[in-house]
């Protein structure tokens, strides 16, 4: 199985500052057949069910603010946020979509200083 | 509207079974990749289970042999039937839809694109 490592798995961060978590897999998630890299990056706010943010490892899903950005190749991955907000907590996961079983990070539990 | 409600989680002794159902609405989830994926208390997300469109199913290791995935096309709900229910399976269960593209390179499986709201699964004695 592929396994997905994340750093930091806690995050405080202030508002209004950038902040950044990786993520990096065992292999490599590029399907040399298709071109694509099969990374995902999900937000599980408090309480709630996950929601995806970002999927093959830069593209926004619909409704995601522009200042989640999602970027990395092979099996090194990052998610950035350009300026925190309140609403943004709650705990980042990423996912390889390359193969079943499918596999996530830890998690990274980003909270307001 | 995409929906998808899960229900049928409950209390069960170790050693006991339970049906997950997963509702879906504003979708056909016989045309899409269907999962079940599970978050014990307090911990990450596991994935425990897909059926395909066309109807092929793989499993976690740590669930192959006790749970079994299947759907409905006539009220167009998703299904897990758990058996042998150990401590360890204690989790909200999740469904996640995954759209599904044939390309000149072959089936890709897109990302989990909908989550239902989860339905409690303690198993304890």
């Amino acid at each position: 199985d592929i396994v997905m490592t994340q750093t930091p798995l806690s995050l405080p961060v202030t508002p209004g500052e950038p902040a950044s978590i990786s993520c990096k897999s065992s292999q490599s998630l590029l399907d040399s057949g298709d071109g694509n890299t099969y990374l995902d990056w999900y937000l599980q706010k408090p309480g709630l069910s996950p929601q995806l943010l970002i999927h093959t490892v830069s593209y926004r899903a619909s409704g995601v603010p522009a200042r989640f950005s999602g970027s990395g190749s092979g099996s090194d991955f990052t998610l950035k946020i350009s300026r925190v907000e309140a609403e943004d907590v709650g705990v980042y996961y990423c996912m390889q979509r390359i193969e079943f079983p499918r596999t996530f990070g830890q998690g990274t539990k980003v909270e307001i200083k | 509207e995409v929906q998808m409600v899960e229900s049928g989680g409950d209390l069960v002794q170790p050693g006991g079974s339970l049906r997950l159902s997963c509702a879906a609405s504003g979708f056909t989830v016989s045309s899409h990749y269907m999962s079940w994926v599970r978050q014990a208390p307090g911990k990450g997300l596991e994935w425990v289970s897909v059926i395909y469109s066309g109807g092929g199913t793989k499993y976690a290791d740590s669930v192959k042999g006790r749970f079994t995935i299947s759907r409905d096309k006539s009220n167009n709900t998703l299904y897990l039937q758990m058996n042998s229910l150990r401590d360890e399976d204690t989790a909200v269960y999740y469904c996640a839809r995954s759209p599904v593209e044939f390309t000149t390179f072959g089936v890709v499986i897109h990302e989990f694109d909908y989550w239902g709201r989860g339905t409690l699964v303690t198993v304890s004695s």
